[in-house]
C-alpha cells in the first residue's frame, strides 16, 4: 500500500482554468503538508495542516486553497491557473510537531499552458 | 528555522563511502539535523535525524560536530542507485515544517 498517494500524477491544463490535486495517507499522521517544487529544483513549503487544521500558510496566493475533510486527506484546489503555477506539487504526512521525518507523495507535474 | 550550506555536487565511485558535508552554523539548541534525498522525478524521502550524537541507521550514518555547527552523511557503500539530490535540513520539531535549502546533488559513478 503507498503511504502517501496523490492524484493526478500529471495535469496538463489551460491558463485560466480550476483544477484540484487529491492526496491522501494511510500511516494515521496528524500533520499533512503541500510543497511546491519549481524548474529550480527548489521545495518550499505552501500548508500545513494538523488534524484539520491549517497551521503553516507560507504566503501563497489565494488562489491557491487547500481542504482537509479528515486527517487523512488534503486536498489543493487552484483557482484561475497561471503560466507560474507550473512546477511539480509534493504533498507529504508527519506524525508532527513531536514527530520525525515526513513521507512525501510521488508529486503531481502540473503544467499550465 | 537555522539556514543550512551544502556543496552544488559532488561525484563518489561505486563502492567507496559517500561523505556529504552541511554547514548550520546558526542552529539553535532545540534544532534538529535532518536528512532527505530526492532521486529523479520522485517525492523526496527520508534518510536520518539526530540532535547532538551521531547516529546511524540502515541507510546511512550521521556525525554531528560537538559545536553542532556541521555535520556530516555517511553513506558507507554507495550504489549507483544513490545518485540523487540530498538535502540537509536544520528545523525544529514544534515548527511544523521542513525547509530545504539547495541540496548537493551526488553522482555515484561505476
Amino acid at each position: 500500500d503507498t503511504a502517501v498517494s496523490q492524484t493526478p500524477k500529471y495535469l496538463v491544463t489551460q491558463m485560466g482554468n480550476d483544477k484540484s490535486i487529491k492526496c491522501e495517507q494511510n500511516l494515521g499522521h496528524d500533520t499533512m503538508y503541500w510543497y511546491k517544487q519549481d524548474s529550480k529544483k527548489f521545495l518550499k513549503i505552501m500548508f500545513s495542516y494538523n488534524n484539520k487544521e491549517l497551521i503553516i500558510n507560507e504566503t501563497v496566493p489565494n488562489r491557491f486553497s487547500p481542504k482537509s475533510p479528515d486527517k487523512a486527506h488534503l486536498n489543493l484546489h487552484i483557482n484561475s491557473l497561471e503560466l507560474g503555477d507550473s512546477a511539480v506539487y509534493f504533498c507529504a504526512s508527519s506524525q508532527e510537531p513531536v514527530g520525525a521525518e515526513a513521507f512525501f507523495g510521488q508529486g503531481t507535474r502540473l503544467t499550465v499552458v | 528555522d537555522a539556514k543550512t550550506t551544502q556543496p552544488t555536487s559532488m561525484d563518489c565511485a561505486e563502492g567507496r563511502a559517500a561523505n556529504l558535508p552541511c554547514n548550520h552554523s546558526t542552529i539553535s539548541g532545540n534544532e534538529y539535523v535532518y536528512w532527505y534525498r530526492q532521486i529523479h522525478s520522485q517525492g523526496p524521502q527520508y534518510i536520518i535525524h539526530g540532535l547532538k550524537n551521531n547516529e546511524t541507521n540502515e541507510m546511512a550514518s550521521l556525525i554531528i560536530t560537538e559545536d553542532r555547527k556541521s555535520s556530516t552523511l555517511i553513506l558507507p557503500h554507495a550504489t549507483l542507485r544513490d545518485t540523487a539530490v540530498y538535502y540537509c535540513i536544520v528545523r525544529d520539531t514544534n515548527a511544523g515544517k521542513s525547509t530545504f535549502g539547495d541540496g548537493t546533488t551526488l553522482t555515484v559513478k561505476p
